[in-house]
């Protein structure tokens, strides 16, 4: 039971250069999500989706992409790269339902660099 | 503006004391909060929650306290370990926006043994 995949691990990336991260997740979640991490930010939320072909906006959605096409993948894709991009992004995943946690499970994350 | 603070980016304590981590939120509609725990190179993992209807809840070395009027909540760690030592978040959601989490700055523990 692999969880919660990304990739990849690392990347850098020229300004202007577009590319895309991957997340997959095994555990049949219906609700899927991007956040970046910045220093003193936390977490901020970029787009989710709560099924299969749909998605929507969350704080900060500019200059990203995304898709649902199947209920298992949720690429990210940055359009045309800005140094403002460089961050380290997480993908989650969760039951729609409410429970104790959510089942909020986490990727290990991407970092990215765009130089 | 950020709906949810952690006004303190570190905290070290000795092993074996009590660690205590502070959050406040502005924002009155969440009714659900969270804590996550995160190592270096790994991904925030769940820690503890609680519900808006409850004032505490706890869950063995950890307890989560939640002062609905000043809208605060605070997590301790009791005793604290040297494998406690990580990054922490806390989140918030409200009812109407199920499953999307507002979450804090983090605070950096560390402690020492």
């Amino acid at each position: 039971n692999a969880g919660v995949t990304q990739t990849p691990k690392f990347q850098v990336l020229k300004t202007g250069q577009s590319m895309t991260l991957q997340c997959a997740q095994d555990m049949n979640h219906e609700y899927m999500s991007w956040y970046r991490q910045d220093p003193g930010m936390g977490l901020r939320l970029i787009h989710y989706s709560v099924g299969a072909g749909i998605t929507d906006q969350g704080e900060v959605p500019n200059g990203y992409n995304v898709s649902r096409s199947t209920t298992e993948d949720f690429p990210l894709r940055l359009l045309s790269a800005a140094p403002s991009q460089t961050s380290v992004y997480f993908c989650a995943s969760s039951y729609l339902n409410r429970g104790s946690n959510y089942g909020y499970t986490f990727g290990s994350g991407t970092r990215l660099t765009v130089v | 503006d950020q709906q949810v603070k952690q006004n303190s980016p570190s905290l070290s304590v000795q092993e074996g004391r009590i660690s205590i981590l502070n959050c406040d939120y502005t924002n009155s509609m969440f009714d659900y909060f969270l804590w996550y725990k995160k190592y270096p190179a790994e991904g925030p993992t769940f820690l503890i929650s609680i519900s808006s209807i409850k004032d505490k809840n706890e869950d063995g070395r950890f307890t989560v306290f939640l002062n609905k009027s000043a809208k605060h909540l605070s997590l301790h760690i009791v005793p604290s370990q040297p494998g406690d030592s990580a990054v922490y978040f806390c989140a918030a959601s409200d009812t109407g926006a199920v499953n999307k989490l507002t979450f804090g700055g983090g605070t950096r523990v560390l402690v020492k043994p």
